[in-house]
């Protein structure tokens, strides 16, 4: 069955950087869109952007335009999420999705999270 | 502040039937379907509702959504103490080069 399986949680301090993976099973990765959602503490889902693993073409929302970086590793079946410049506001859950080719189509299959904190 | 507005919790006992709104703009809603996710304490969202109205496989029949307009709401028949989770609505925004939005959520307490 599909599966979406992210690495361990991590700590990081004020002003650096995090690299989270996403490695997904069950179905051919090139015919899914990878989205990274993320969840701060007690608050809602917030999308972050999607890559599409067959050409590696991304989209992000424009509150992170300038620190995210979606890429994708074809031969792994892995995507990858890094945040840069990371503040105590950064502070989450970090989640990958999966949805079925088309930007608009609902991620249907989620990772289990990746808890990410930011301190000084 | 999220794009989508939804009330903060809502209440029920076993057996009643509850709903919840989700309130949203011409570019998002009003433009293109709506889908509900249900995040039970510690886990990761679970799909509940796709294209307003349909349930993936798996998803027991007291789950139903509908939408009108730039409102949509999920209906909660024969209500469970399972049932007792953070739920969110989600839609595909068409500005700023498309985007997903989310609603804040709605926790639901099953009394």
């Amino acid at each position: 069955q599909m599966q979406l399986v992210q690495s361990g949680a991590e700590v990081k301090k004020t002003g650096s950087s995090v690299k989270v993976s996403c490695k997904a099973s069950g179905y051919t990765f090139t015919y899914r869109y990878l989205h990274w959602v993320r969840q701060a503490p007690g608050q809602a889902l917030e999308w972050m952007g999607w890559i599409t693993p067959f050409n590696g073409n991304t989209n992000y929302a424009q509150k992170f335009q300038d620190r995210v970086t979606i890429t994708r590793d074809r031969s792994m079946s892995t995507a990858y999420m890094e945040l840069s410049s990371l503040r105590s506001e950064d502070t989450a859950m970090y989640y990958c999705a999966s949805s079925a080719m088309g930007a608009s189509i609902e991620p249907d299959y989620w990772g289990q999270g990746t808890l990410v904190t930011v301190s000084s | 502040q999220s794009v989508l507005t939804q009330p903060p919790s809502a209440s029920g006992t076993p057996g009643q039937r509850v709903t919840i709104s989700c309130s949203g703009s011409s570019s998002n809603i009003g433009s293109n379907t709506v889908n509900w996710y249900q995040q039970l304490p510690g886990t990761a969202p679970k799909l509940l509702i796709y294209s307003n109205n349909q349930r993936p496989s798996g998803v027991p029949d007291r789950f139903s959504g509908s939408k009108s307009g730039t409102s949509a709401s999920l209906a909660i028949s024969g209500l469970q103490s399972e049932d007792e989770a953070d739920y969110y609505c989600a839609a595909w925004d068409d500005s700023l080069n498309g985007h997903w939005v989310f609603g804040g959520g709605t926790k639901l307490t099953v009394l």
